[in-house]
Order: C-alpha cells, then sequence, then structure tokens
C-alpha cells in the first residue's frame, strides 16, 4: 500500500520569501511523484512530476521539486513567492496500476 | 481544447436519496477516475474506469457505483446517501490507466445531504 504524509498543514510566508512544502512517500515498488495545486473552488492543476531520470524536476509557475528516494521524500521549493502562490497544495504518488494516492495537503498564504 | 467537465456544479440531497454525477474527460483522453474530496482533507480513490470497465476501487462501499460510456464519458452513483458522502467529489481523466500519466481534474461537483 502506498501513502503520503504532508508534514505541514499551513504554511504562511511573506511575498519575496523561499518556500518548501514538505512531503514524505511510502510504496513498496517504484512509484511516480506529483505536485498538483488546488485554488480555491476549482480543480486540481499539476505544478510538476517526478517520473524517472534527474531527481531535480522544475515546474509552472518557478516551482520545482527533487526526488529523494533515501528519505522517501518530494519536497516542493520556490525560491521567491507572490501573492498568487496563495492556494492549497497536494503532493501525490501512484504506481503502474494506475490509482494516484493523495496527502491531506498543505495550505501556503503569501502576506504582502 | 475542452478540459475536463462536470455537472452539476453544485448538489444538494436528502439523507437516503441517490444521487447522479457526470463528467466529460478531457479531449484524448480515454480513462477517467473518480475522487472524493472532505473539507480539509486530500482526495481519496473512489474508482477508475477504463474501457468502459471499472479497473481499479478504492475502499468506498457498494452503495458508489459507476459507469464509463463508449465516448469514455462517465457518471458516479451514490444510493442511500449519509451525511458524510457531504463532499466535494472530483472527476480527473488521464491519457492512460498507468500511473506515468498525469490526472487533469475538472472543478468538481459539490455534493451536500442534509
Amino acid at each position: 500500500a502506498q501513502s503520503v504524509t504532508q508534514l505541514d498543514s499551513q504554511v504562511p510566508v511573506f511575498e519575496e520569501a523561499p518556500v518548501e512544502l514538505r512531503c514524505n512517500y511510502s510504496s513498496s515498488v517504484s512509484v511516480y511523484l506529483f505536485w498538483y495545486v488546488q485554488y480555491p473552488n476549482q480543480g486540481l492543476q499539476l505544478l510538476l512530476k517526478y517520473l524517472s531520470g534527474s531527481t531535480l524536476v522544475k515546474g509552472i509557475n518557478g516551482f520545482e521539486a527533487e526526488f529523494n528516494k533515501s528519505q522517501t521524500s518530494f519536497h516542493l521549493r520556490k525560491p521567491s513567492v507572490h501573492i498568487s502562490d496563495t492556494a492549497e497544495y497536494f503532493c501525490a504518488v501512484s504506481e503502474d496500476a494506475g490509482k494516484s494516492t493523495f496527502g491531506d495537503g498543505t495550505t501556503l498564504t503569501v502576506k504582502p | 481544447d475542452a478540459g475536463v467537465t462536470q455537472s452539476p456544479t453544485h448538489l444538494i440531497k436528502t439523507r437516503g436519496q441517490q444521487v447522479t454525477l457526470r463528467c466529460s474527460p478531457k479531449s484524448g483522453h480515454d480513462t477517467v477516475s473518480w475522487y472524493q474530496q472532505a473539507l480539509g482533507q486530500g482526495p481519496q480513490f473512489i474508482f477508475q474506469y477504463y474501457e468502459e470497465e471499472e479497473r481499479q476501487r478504492g475502499n468506498f462501499p457498494d452503495r458508489f457505483s459507476g459507469h464509463q460510456f463508449p465516448n469514455y464519458s462517465s457518471e458516479l452513483n451514490v444510493n442511500a446517501l449519509l451525511l458524510g458522502d457531504s463532499a466535494l467529489y472530483l472527476c480527473a481523466s488521464s491519457g492512460s490507466g498507468t500511473g506515468r500519466s498525469p490526472l487533469h481534474f475538472g472543478n468538481g461537483t459539490r455534493l451536500t445531504v442534509t
């Protein structure tokens, strides 16, 4: 069985500051890893994905994440956040069979 | 290029009733998955449809059932509604049923059971 733990339920940060949203996962097989963002009253949108290869992956809106197999982590980072980055962020893991398992989300609040 | 569309956007039902939610996948996608998102939680996998068959199922009771049509659109049916079924129901489509394909989500249907 696979599971995802997002270590911070809420992350407040000031505009233009760096941010890291932490995600740990567990799985008995090789996995694919994703970060999605959810704006109020909307569905989830893909930010970035790790399928294989380079452990540092870049996504949309200046976000990046690093896959660390030994620590089973996939933390999301952005060097300088904007007010518009305020949203709910979800880490997800999937296996070859296709089912995706999501964490409970991290609310990122960017303050002016 | 239309993305994933879901209908209705909001729904209010009474405990014990039945409900049907609908989803049209993104153009070119043949796999549809349904998720339940309770307030303050991440999406929970209900089931996945591919080639009109339920291919995988999460830990949801038989009151939750679905269907996929030849045009890849899908329905989620919930019978004997409970108060705990109140949630945002998300439909997601993908280009293949494997875990490598990212999910494309609709905006969801907000179901309230009173």
